[in-house]
């Protein structure tokens, strides 16, 4: 079936970096997600991204549609404590499906 | 903003029992979700419904089931809850398909 590949699984960091991820798949997509869970929660919706070539920012956050459909990334900047999460990639299945398909999340660990 | 609201953080039943998670959403979306988190293999959905009275299942229905008499409310029961069945799970709405869910703060289920 349709998976995504997210990478990297963990990330520590020195605050004040910046970090990379990204996620990445054998199938085309028309939507790309990217949401955080802090530990205790449920995910929180961080950027949706509609079109290839999209790049959207919110904040110190920015994420890209890839070009081919297949991929996607997101950039955090200058990290802070408060960035510490799971970071998940989804994306709707499409063809009228209700359904999701998530990457595995990258926990990312930001040391003061 | 989007609320979705799950009835419990914590919950603790015994083995055997009949067990309800309740979700309530305010915006009127026509889909929600059950899904169950464990570590290692993320996200996975038990079920959604695309409407009132109307369910389909997801990858994991086994040992579940749900209800939806009202549009903002989703229930998933367990009917004869089991120790494999302690996890964190989390309810999700949408307002139609290709649209981004929007997760609650999850249930935190222990089985004894």
């Amino acid at each position: 079936g349709q998976q995504l590949n997210q990478s990297p699984q963990s990330m520590f960091i020195q605050e004040g970096e910046d970090v990379s991820m990204n996620c990445t798949s054998s199938s085309i997509f028309n939507t790309w997600l990217w949401y955080k869970q802090e530990p205790g929660e449920g995910p929180v919706l961080l950027i949706a991204l509609y079109k290839a070539g999209e790049l959207t920012s919110n904040g110190r956050l920015t994420a890209q549609f890839g070009i081919t459909r297949k991929d996607s990334f997101l950039n955090i900047s200058a990290s802070i404590p408060s960035d510490v999460g799971i970071y998940f990639c989804a994306a709707p299945l499409g063809g009228g499906s209700e359904k999701l398909v998530f990457g595995k999340g990258t926990k990312l660990t930001v040391n003061p | 903003d989007v609320k979705v609201t799950q009835s419990s953080r914590y919950l603790v039943k015994r083995t055997g029992e009949k067990v309800f998670l309740e979700c309530v959403q305010d915006m009127d979306h026509e889909n929600m979700f059950w899904y169950r988190q464990d570590p290692g293999l993320g996200l996975r959905l038990i079920y959604f419904s695309y409407d009132v009275k109307m369910k389909e299942k997801g990858d994991i229905p086994e040992g579940y089931s749900v209800s939806r008499e009202k549009k903002e409310r989703f229930s998933l029961i367990l009917e004869s809850a089991s120790t494999n069945q302690t996890s964190m799970y989390l309810c999700a709405s949408t307002w139609r398909y290709n649209q981004p869910q929007h997760f609650g703060d999850g249930t935190r289920l222990s089985i004894l």
